[in-house]
């Protein structure tokens, strides 16, 4: 089965900082996605590359695929507290999204 | 604003008393889907409706079920809620998308389910 799994786990970096977390998957895909979930909330989409797609930006965020590596990688630019949260790696593929475990960013003030 | 809305935010129930779980959508999404989080985890998908075409995971166990009885509203109902069903539960919407696969998921806020 495919399954997005993120790499750190944990991330704590001042505000202002760059972030960046990885994602490895293991079949192949029609795309990528990266969510953001506060704590206790649901997930809010933020940013899809397609599995034709090399990297992609949107705002403060960067997001790269290798499909060779089967790997993604989410870059968070000038990092803020508001950006504080969970982020998933999802990979679509077989008609299914297989999220990866996620990452805690904590961005201090 | 369009949304997906989850009904309750927490809910308990005892062990063993039939819960449900409801999720309303303005976005006029074909798709709907029910995924159960447990702390710290990847969310899991349990179903999906696409219209009202029932899709169970091979693995969702028999003691979850769905109903979908009209486009905006579907319901998951746990008949026997055992201890390890206390989760979060999240509803998602999707289009199928030109390509079937190439649209983002919509999630409301999650039902955060106890069990006594």
């Amino acid at each position: 089965s495919q399954q997005g799994e993120e790499d750190p786990q944990a991330l704590s970096i001042q505000e202002g900082e760059n972030a960046t977390m990885n994602c490895s998957y293991k079949t192949s895909i029609n795309n990528l996605q990266w969510y953001r979930q506060n704590s206790g909330r649901g997930l809010v989409h933020l940013i899809l590359i397609r599995s034709n797609e090399r990297e992609k930006h949107s705002g403060r965020l960067r997001v790269t695929l290798d499909t060779s590596k089967k790997s993604s990688s989410l870059l968070i630019t000038a990092s803020r507290a508001a950006d504080t949260a969970s982020y998933f790696c999802a990979a679509r593929g077989n008609n299914r999204l297989a999220f990866g475990k996620g990452n805690q960013v904590v961005v201090i003030p | 604003d369009a949304m997906v809305i989850q009904n309750p935010r927490y809910q308990v129930t005892q062990f063993g008393k039939p819960v449900t779980l409801s999720c309303s959508q303005t976005l006029n999404h074909n798709v709907m889907y029910w995924y159960q989080q447990k702390s710290s985890q990847a969310p899991k998908l349990l179903f999906h409706y696409y219209d009202k075409d029932f899709n169970n995971e091979a693995d969702t166990p028999d003691n979850f079920q769905s109903r979908r009885p009209n486009t905006s509203f579907c319901f998951l109902d746990i008949r026997s809620p055992g201890l390890g069903d206390a989760a979060m539960y999240l509803c998602a919407t999707s289009t199928p998308g030109t390509a079937g696969s190439n649209q983002p998921q919509h999630f409301g806020d999650g039902t955060r389910l106890s069990i006594l």
